[in-house]
């Protein structure tokens, strides 16, 4: 079955990066478009950017534009996304998700990654 | 970027009610709509895209509807496991965005 399997939560200080992993299994990796939500406590979602496994491409929300960076790797068919120059509003719940090419709308979700930033 | 405006905040019900969620957009999003479950500590799970199409495995009480900027989900026979916060999403331009949530809870 399809699964996005996230890595663990994270502390980090501020100003620091933290890179977070989403491995995706049950499925062609390639054939499907991945990508990557935050939600803050308590509060709605935000679409940061996604990435196309297949060419490596990107697209970000403006707003994440600085401060995310994607990747992928297909030899192991994870997703990866840093974060940089992190502060307080970073701290939050960091999902990957999977949709396909066409539409872009998330049938499968990571468990998410808890992101506190914390001198 | 499109606003996603979705009412209520909250809402309370009985077993066995019906609810229904609504979404207004700030623009015309031609039906390319989600709704998500998130139940507590658990990421989202789809429930409805293309604004009335059931995701798989997805019980037949929840519908969506609507066109336009105007959609609403619709969750008949509610049941204990329902209790959850419901989102909306619209995914006709780019960022795709989402409403801020409503919270379900049994009276």
């Amino acid at each position: 079955q399809v699964k996005l399997l996230q890595s663990g939560a994270a502390l980090v200080k501020p100003g620091d990066s933290v890179k977070m992993s989403c491995k995706a299994s049950g499925y062609t990796f390639t054939d499907y478009i991945i990508h990557w939500v935050k939600q803050s406590h308590g509060k709605s979602l935000e679409w940061i950017g996604y990435i196309n496994p297949y060419s490596g491409g990107t697209n970000y929300n403006e707003k994440f534009k600085s401060k995310a960076t994607l990747t992928v790797d297909k030899s192991s068919s994870t997703a990866y996304m840093e974060f940089s120059r992190l502060t307080s509003e970073d701290s939050a719940i960091y999902y990957c998700a999977r949709a396909d090419y066409y539409s872009y709308y998330f049938d499968y979700w990571g468990q998410g990654v808890m992101v506190t930033v914390s001198s | 970027d499109i606003q996603m405006t979705q009412s209520p905040a909250s809402l309370s019900a009985s077993l066995g009610e019906t609810v229904t969620i609504e979404c207004r957009a700030s623009e015309d999003i031609y039906s390319n709509l989600a709704w998500y479950q998130q139940k507590p500590g658990n990421s989202p799970q789809l429930l409805i895209y293309d604004a009335n199409s059931l995701a798989d495995g997805v019980p037949s009480r929840f519908s969506g509807s609507g066109s336009g900027t105007q959609y609403s989900l619709k969750i008949n026979s509610l049941q204990s496991e329902d209790v959850a916060s419901y989102f909306c999403q619209q995914y006709n331009n780019y960022p795709p965005t989402f409403g801020s949530g409503t919270k379900l809870e049994i009276k």
